[in-house]
């Protein structure tokens, strides 16, 4: 258990729609960093935040979008669903805001656009 | 810009046998270089990573790699597979100058182990 928590594990939704996943990061860790896994892309770094404040832009959808709030839980959005879309999404957090140590994952949210 | 190669999308080993997983980076300053693993079903976890110091970088379940900047390789190596090494392996590199960019990921490579 690596301390992250995402949920939902798994949803499934449809063309147009728009969706939250919610990530709590491990105990006292301020950066939280959201990737996107796919069979075609891999993982790819979507966008990263360091106590509340954006820190790093991946290749992030303008139809994306996330935050971090005060109690550094994040939450990223995805809307106007598309098939495309479809993927594991995969929360992570570490105690910096610098790379030079450990991102714990969360186990991911499997999203289905239908 | 950063970048992460694996050769080798699959490799096939029998238990006992010596893992070698590939991963040659890009980067125009010293790299941070990391190792993760990910079992079905699971998030990713770290193997070793390398920052600074001594290239030989010993990590987690018996793994190590070595940092050979002439190559600009990051190998992963075991000397004898167990069947609980069957995962997905992933490379990742993040830049020392400034270290806000985050890890970027290689496409991973599927270990199989064979009884």
């Amino acid at each position: 258990d690596s301390g992250v928590t995402q949920t939902p594990k798994h949803l499934i939704t449809a063309t147009g729609q728009r969706v939250t996943l919610r990530c709590s990061p491990r105990s006292g860790d301020l950066s939280v960093y959201w990737y996107q896994q796919s069979l075609d892309q891999g993982l790819q770094f979507l966008i990263q935040y360091y106590n509340g404040e954006e820190r790093a832009k991946g290749n992030i959808l303008e139809r994306f979008s996330a935050q971090q709030f005060p109690d550094l839980h994040s939450e990223l959005n995805l809307s106007s669903l598309e098939l495309g879309d479809s993927a594991l999404y995969f929360c992570a957090s570490s105690v910096e805001q610098l790379n030079t140590g450990e991102l714990f994952f969360g186990e991911g949210s499997r999203l289905t656009v239908l | 810009a950063q970048s992460v190669t694996q050769l080798g999308s699959h490799v096939s080993v029998s238990e006992g046998a010596l893992v070698l997983l590939r991963c040659n980076y890009s980067s125009s300053v010293p790299p941070y270089l990391f190792w993760y693993v990910q079992y079905p079903n699971q998030g990713l976890q770290l193997l070793l990573k390398y920052t600074t110091g001594a290239t030989l970088v010993k990590g987690i379940n018996g793994f190590e790699a070595e940092f050979k900047k002439s190559e600009t390789s990051f190998h992963l190596t075991k000397p004898s597979a167990h069947m609980s090494d069957a995962a997905e392996y992933f490379c990742a590199v993040s830049e020392s100058d400034t270290g806000r960019r985050a890890l970027t990921f290689g496409s991973g490579t599927r270990l199989q182990v064979q009884p």
